[in-house]
């Protein structure tokens, strides 16, 4: 069936660094995919719904020139949380609509 | 307005016991999808189940079993006989086909499950 796969499934990083968090659908094209961040106990959020080829459309509150998002091919969706800050720990999971179908999950840890 | 309320935030049973979780949607559209998820403590999500709102036929997976009514927007699930690795956050979601396609997550309900 249907595969999406997140990278990495955890990192730990320094305040002030960036990170880029990969989705890739393995075995479908996904024009459309939707990144989310869940908070501990709490439920998912979504961030921002990525396009192939065109700009992300970010959710109301979510900073574009924080959580970077790049959608180049019709397999890879890439979030880049720049210059991260300990608040910015979180779990962070995408989706592809096509097939309903996650990713692993990325757990950052910024310190 | 869309909206997924799971109005359980917690629920403890006892191995064996069956546990019903309740989901209860608004939306203004006639052409949805209902989903359930698993989240264990791992954090992935696991897909258990997608219903179409056209289809309102209950179904039976194994243990699981999900009830899906239109005329109280609802699409509650339970688990027959719980078990140990049935522990985990559940999660009911609502996916519209109307403006951006997204998906409406509930506030989960988390299921611990004693031995």
């Amino acid at each position: 069936g249907a595969v999406v796969s997140q990278h990495p499934s955890w990192v730990i990083c320094k305040s002030g660094t960036s990170v880029k968090i990969e989705c890739r659908s393995l075995d479908f094209q996904a024009t459309t995919m939707f990144w989310y961040r869940q908070f501990p106990k709490q439920s998912l959020m979504l961030m921002a719904t990525s396009n192939e080829g065109s700009k992300a459309t970010y959710e109301q509150g979510v900073e574009k020139d924080k959580f970077l998002i790049n959608h180049a091919s019709l397999t890879l969706s890439t979030l880049t949380v720049t210059s991260a800050h300990p608040e910015d720990s979180s779990f962070y999971i995408c989706s592809a609509w096509t097939e309903a179908f996650f990713g692993q999950g990325t757990r950052l840890t910024v310190v | 307005a869309q909206k997924v309320t799971q109005a359980q935030t917690e629920i403890s049973v006892v191995e064996k016991e069956d546990v019903t979780l309740d989901c209860v949607y608004e939306t203004r559209d006639t052409t949805y999808y209902l989903f359930w998820y698993k989240q264990p403590p791992s954090g992935e999500l696991v897909f258990l189940i997608r219903r179409n709102s056209f289809d309102e036929q209950n179904e039976i997976s194994g243990r699981y079993s999900w009830n899906f009514q239109k005329s109280t927007s609802s699409f509650n699930f339970t688990i027959t006989a719980s078990q140990v690795v049935d522990s985990a956050v559940y999660f009911c979601a609502l996916h519209q086909f109307s403006g951006t396609y997204k998906y409406i997550f509930g506030t989960g309900t988390r299921l611990k499950v004693l031995a």
